[in-house]
């Protein structure tokens, strides 16, 4: 069975540094694409980044502050959440590709809550 | 960037009656090349993460009841969900990847009336 087991989420001040992981297992890592994409009450559900062969795409919002990466030795993919700011604050989920696409999530973490507050 | 409209924000349905909810981007999401939309719809049961419906604006997922189906092409899509369960009570959403960056609608939730 597919798995996605997020970790890393806590609270930090703004301005500070976070990563977050994703243990993958139930499934060849190393033939998907994976993305980060968060969750808010406010602005519901919103892309982050995708993470494609040697390919990797970010929102505008987030671009030159985090970056995706993957490990495939340990199947686990990472994002590195730095400058952090107060709407930065959600459900970060990490996603899944599937087998035709990357930009089609065909599994989803429970999810990792990113808080940033003073 | 894509912008996808769901309508309505919310709907309420008696169990066993049928549901729609609409989804519109603001460009075409068909790739003519390939002849396919790429339209997807993802459920939000409270409490969970989303879970992968349909795809390709009409392709249902492994293990997803054939009371949901998915319609439209270019820029209208439909979910219908044909008799309503109790199962059934979460959020829709809509997804474009037809392009970066992916965007999704706003979500509609169903109720039971």
């Amino acid at each position: 069975e597919v798995q996605l087991l997020e970790s890393g989420g806590d609270l930090v001040h703004p301005g500070g540094s976070l990563r977050l992981s994703c243990a993958a297992s139930g499934f060849t890592f190393t033939s998907f694409g994976f993305s980060w994409v968060r969750q808010t009450p406010e602005k519901g559900l919103e892309w982050v980044s995708t993470i494609n062969g040697r390919n990797t795409y970010y929102a505008e919002s987030v671009k030159g502050r985090f970056t995706i990466s993957r490990d495939n030795s340990k199947n686990t993919l990472y994002l590195d959440m730095a400058g952090l700011r107060v709407e930065d604050t959600a459900v970060y989920y990490c996603a899944k590709g599937g087998v035709d696409t990357a930009m089609i999530i065909d599994w989803w973490g429970q999810g990792a809550l990113v808080t940033v507050s003073p | 960037d894509i912008v996808m409209t769901q309508s309505p924000d919310s709907l309420a349905v008696s169990l066993g009656e049928r549901a729609t909810i609409h989804c519109r981007s603001s460009q075409s999401v068909l790739q003519s090349s390939k002849n396919k939309n790429y339209l997807t719809w993802y459920q939000q049961r409270p409490g969970q993460p989303p879970k992968l419906l349909i795809q390709w604006a009409s392709t249902r997922d492994s293990g997803v009841p054939d009371r949901f189906s998915g319609s439209g092409s270019g820029t209208d899509f439909t979910l219908t969900i044909s008799s309503l369960q109790a199962e059934d009570v979460a959020v829709y959403y809509c997804q474009q990847s037809y392009s970066i960056p992916l965007t999704f609608g706003g979500g509609t939730k169903v109720e039971i009336k």
